[in-house]
């Protein structure tokens, strides 16, 4: 198993581009989830989701999306990058919406300019 | 407003000394809470904790719950050069998703 996988691993964007950051997993864990670290800050849940079709909004959604056509895949759209998103961003998996375990990705670092 | 916090922000000690790490939490509708050992890169699970006194051990390593209050340490036996890293203490949360809430941190270097 690869485990959870992301990419890139590094990214240099421009104020008003829009990317997508690339999450997989290859265990057929139910639950994904998107978080930014960012320093004094800890890591904080962006966008969650508990299972194919199904997302919601954690504690910081603004500026991004996510879908979630396959249980293997959540993607994190930024819609128009901003310096503020500059940041490492952690992919996270765990086998069920009741299962506190959780595996992070490698992580991308962002940097908008 | 739900929050973590943790103690101290940094650590630096000498190899073989033992190390408390503390964190604290203010979560509604608390489900457990949790262990993370990340070194410069993603986070890497070491316990989860959900009943109370029950304390959770891994070689030198060693977890325990206080509910009532609402708090955590990690001990840390005989420190080596490879326990250098940043701890991260999160709490999870009952709800209709899995929310979790992560402290900032404790930065711990162990010296030779």
């Amino acid at each position: 198993n690869a485990g959870v996988t992301q990419t890139p691993k590094f990214q240099v964007l421009k104020t008003g581009q829009s990317m997508t950051l690339q999450c997989a997993q290859d265990m057929n864990h139910e639950y994904m989830s998107w978080y930014r670290q960012d320093p004094g800050m800890g890591l904080r849940l962006i966008h969650y989701s508990v299972g194919a079709g199904i997302t919601d909004q954690g504690e910081v959604p603004n500026g991004y999306n996510v879908s979630r056509s396959t249980t293997e895949d959540f993607p994190l759209r930024l819609l128009s990058a901003a310096p503020s998103q500059t940041s490492v961003y952690f992919c996270a998996s765990s086998y069920s919406r009741v299962s506190d375990t959780q595996y992070f990705g490698p992580g991308t670092r962002l940097t908008v300019l | 407003e739900d929050k973590v916090v943790q103690s101290p922000l940094s650590l630096v000690v000498h190899e073989g000394d033992t190390v408390t790490l503390n964190c604290s939490y203010e979560v509604t509708n608390f489900r457990s809470l949790l262990w993370y050992k990340q070194e410069k890169k993603a986070p890497t699970f070491l316990f989860m904790l959900t009943s109370s006194g029950i304390e959770k051990k891994s070689g030198r390593l060693s977890s325990i719950l206080d509910k009532k209050e609402l708090s955590s340490i990690l001990n840390i036996t005989a420190t080596q050069t490879g326990d250098s890293a940043i701890y991260l203490c999160a709490v999870a949360r009952r709800g209709t998703g899995n929310q979790f809430y992560f402290g900032t941190g404790t930065s711990l270097t162990v010296i030779p």
